[in-house]
């Protein structure tokens, strides 16, 4: 299986400051049609997971833009430019590369 | 609008059996793989399986597999997802969720606790 490991698993950020979390696999998530899916899910309390961004970059429809994705490979990072009170909660990176699809653990954001 | 909506609770004993059900309305049903996820109170996400409502072929993750069934209803546009021999540690926020996977559309997530 694929194992996704993210960090740090929890990051306590000030209002209005940026904020990144880093999520790395055990193998490339390079599918063979050449896309590579891994995305970002945002989780609040008692919430189903929110959608914020797919293959790597691409921002769902409605999403900010101060959230944003980057990487490559094995290695990838979700980055807030601009912490709001708002974004507190659980995000997760996932990949939907090879089966079984696996999450990282998690980073709780904590707004300062 | 898309909408995937979950049946409610349940409380089962160990060595029991589940089965949650997720009623989806929107979009043509057949067209779409629904996946299943489940999370721990307090734990992660955790993937299970997925299922094609038009052509009833099923995937599952390794742990769930001989004790996960994952099925539909296509007159009904509901698919259902079974685990049997429940342990303790099954105790869980089941959720359906839409291909592609992940999706923007999810169930509200139906909660099985696992008690003696």
């Amino acid at each position: 299986d694929t194992v996704v490991t993210q960090t740090p698993l929890s990051s306590p950020v000030t209002l209005g400051q940026p904020a990144s979390i880093s999520c790395n696999s055990s193998h490339s998530l390079v599918h063979s049609d050449g896309n590579t899916y891994l995305s970002w899910l945002q989780q609040r309390p008692g919430q189903p997971p929110r959608l914020l961004i797919y293959q790597i970059s691409k921002r769902f429809s409605g999403v900010p833009d101060r959230f944003s994705g980057s990487g490559a490979g094995t290695n990838f990072t979700l980055t807030i430019s601009r912490v709001e009170a708002e974004d507190a909660g659980l995000y997760y990176c996932v990949q939907a590369t090879q089966f079984p699809y696996t999450f990282g653990q998690g980073t709780k954001l904590e707004i300062e | 609008q898309v909408q995937l909506v979950q049946s409610g609770a349940e409380v089962k004993k160990p060595g029991a059996s589940v089965k949650v059900s997720c009623k989806a309305s929107g979009y043509t049903f057949t067209t779409y793989d629904i996946h299943w996820v489940r999370q721990a109170t307090g734990q992660g996400l955790e993937w299970m399986g997925w299922m094609n409502p038009h052509s009833g072929n099923t995937g599952f993750a390794q742990k769930f597999q001989g004790r996960v069934t994952m099925t539909s209803d296509t007159s009904i546009n509901t698919a259902y997802m079974e685990l049997s021999s429940l342990d303790f540690d099954d105790t869980a926020v089941y959720y359906c969720t839409r291909k592609p996977f992940p999706s923007a559309f999810w169930g509200q997530g139906s909660l099985v606790t696992v008690s003696s």
